[in-house]
């Protein structure tokens, strides 16, 4: 199994600004997955992060938006940036962990007034 | 695009009695399906994958599956007010790269 830590675990944003959130594993994962559920809503991919190359962005999600860096095998962060209210969701760091099970952290719920 | 649907609910259905499940997915190139359990104001957990058609069990779990009419669903035997959640149907394709597409969940409630 793996233990998915992300931080902060939830914070109020204004609009304009931007939010770095950060995603730690117990154990070395080749693929980080960032995902964002909106309220309602069910998880939507928002980029696949690799380490040692560019993360791989889902249609409608872009790197101005999402910056994501990947410096190492456990560690990986997501920035909103410019936020606006839509961008209020959660958002999810997940990896896979052996035996096709994939494995979500405890979120980060993001309100931008 | 690739869809994968369930009805929104919320499924009601009394204590002890079994709560059926279900979801549909629009790309016949699906090779593995899963069933998650996510709790109000928690993250998704996985309870149950499934990889070839027919029935699968695990305890009160009995995932099902049909690829020839694109549907998976999740039997949940003897319910308890505990499995009161919403339930993610999630797919993956053969060239998904490990990428899951999720359905938008169906909330279930177990009532006394």
């Amino acid at each position: 199994s793996a233990v998915i830590s992300q931080k902060p675990s939830r914070d109020i944003c204004q609009r304009g600004t931007s939010l770095t959130i950060q995603c730690q594993v117990d154990s070395q994962v080749t693929m980080m997955f960032w995902y964002r559920q909106q309220p309602g809503q069910s998880l939507t991919l928002i980029a696949t992060a690799n380490q040692g190359s560019e993360a791989t962005y889902e249609s409608g999600f872009v790197i101005d938006k999402f910056p994501i860096s990947r410096p190492n095998l456990t560690f990986s962060t997501l920035t909103v940036s410019n936020m606006s209210p839509e961008d209020s969701s959660i958002y999810l760091c997940s990896v896979f962990g052996g035996t096709d099970t994939q494995y979500f952290g405890p979120g980060t719920r993001l309100t931008v007034l | 695009q690739k869809e994968v649907e369930q009805n929104s609910g919320p499924l009601s259905v009394p204590e002890g009695a079994i709560a059926s499940l279900n979801c549909t997915y629009s790309d016949r190139g699906s090779q593995s399906f899963f069933w998650y359990r996510q709790y109000s104001g928690k993250s998704p957990e996985l309870i149950m994958s499934i990889y070839s058609n027919g029935d699968k069990e695990d305890g009160r779990f009995t995932a099902q599956l049909n690829k020839a009419s694109q549907y998976v669903s999740l039997l949940i035997r003897d319910s308890q007010p505990s499995d009161s959640a919403t339930y993610l149907c999630a797919v993956r394709d053969k060239g998904g790269g490990n990428k899951l597409t999720f359905g938008t969940g169906t909330q279930l409630k177990v009532e006394l």
